[in-house]
């Protein structure tokens, strides 16, 4: 089956401790992106990735890193989490770009304390 | 800069009414534009997508039309489910390749 695979599904941590959100896709798509999903704030990207080893910054990068050494996987890592940090996490992935439309995983749900 | 607009929430609706979920948009260019939806506890979902003026996007029996003149997208189903309670985000991808959400309408559908 085709499809976004994120793990955890939820996760409470505490302020200052590293941790690794892992996204893996199983669809061959080149283009990958991590969003935010916050109440009255809708989506917002962390970050993309147009191919293996190039990323870029989205519209909420401070806090987050990631890396693309494969083509199927996609990690978000959070070095020292804060409480802001807490929110609803999703990967995407899309064959081409964009305009192809996205594959969602399930989503993660952090919880900083 | 490019947005996109979505109706407040909550739209609340008895089982085989009509629906309606207005969405306009400002964009430069020519964007592509999509809905998606999200049923609880999930994630996101393509319904459908538009990529040029005029054009009608439809899955499930939803439909939206691309209209450049009164930059909308608004989204219709004849007949709504219980099955289709859930939030409904609509989406522009404008010409830097960039992916812009609307903050989402979530439908109740009450049997």
């Amino acid at each position: 089956e085709a499809q976004v695979t994120q793990n955890p599904r939820y996760l409470i941590t505490v302020t200052g401790k590293k941790l690794t959100v892992t996204c893996s896709q199983n669809m061959n798509h080149e283009y990958m992106s991590w969003y935010r999903q916050d109440p009255g704030l809708g989506l917002r990207q962390i970050y993309y990735s147009m191919n293996v080893e190039v990323t870029d910054k989205g519209d909420v990068p401070e806090g987050y890193k990631v890396s693309r050494k494969e083509k199927r996987n996609f990690p978000l890592i959070l070095e020292s989490p804060s409480p802001n940090q807490t929110s609803l996490y999703f990967c995407a992935s899309s064959p081409r770009g964009v305009r192809f439309g996205y594959t969602f995983g399930s989503g993660t749900r952090l919880t900083v304390v | 800069g490019n947005s996109v607009t979505q109706m407040e929430g909550p739209v609340t609706l008895s089982e085989e009414a009509f629906l309606t979920i207005n969405c306009t948009y400002t964009a430069t260019g020519y964007p592509s534009l999509f809905w998606y939806v999200q049923y609880p506890g999930e994630g996101l979902q393509l319904l459908l997508k538009a990529t040029k003026a005029d054009d009608k996007g439809s899955n499930k029996g939803f439909e939206a039309t691309y209209r450049k003149e009164t930059t909308s997208f608004h989204l219709e189903k004849g007949s709504v489910q219980v099955s289709d309670s859930a939030v409904y985000f609509c989406a522009l991808a404008d010409n830097t390749d960039k992916l812009i959400f609307g903050t989402g309408t979530r439908l109740q559908v009450f049997p």
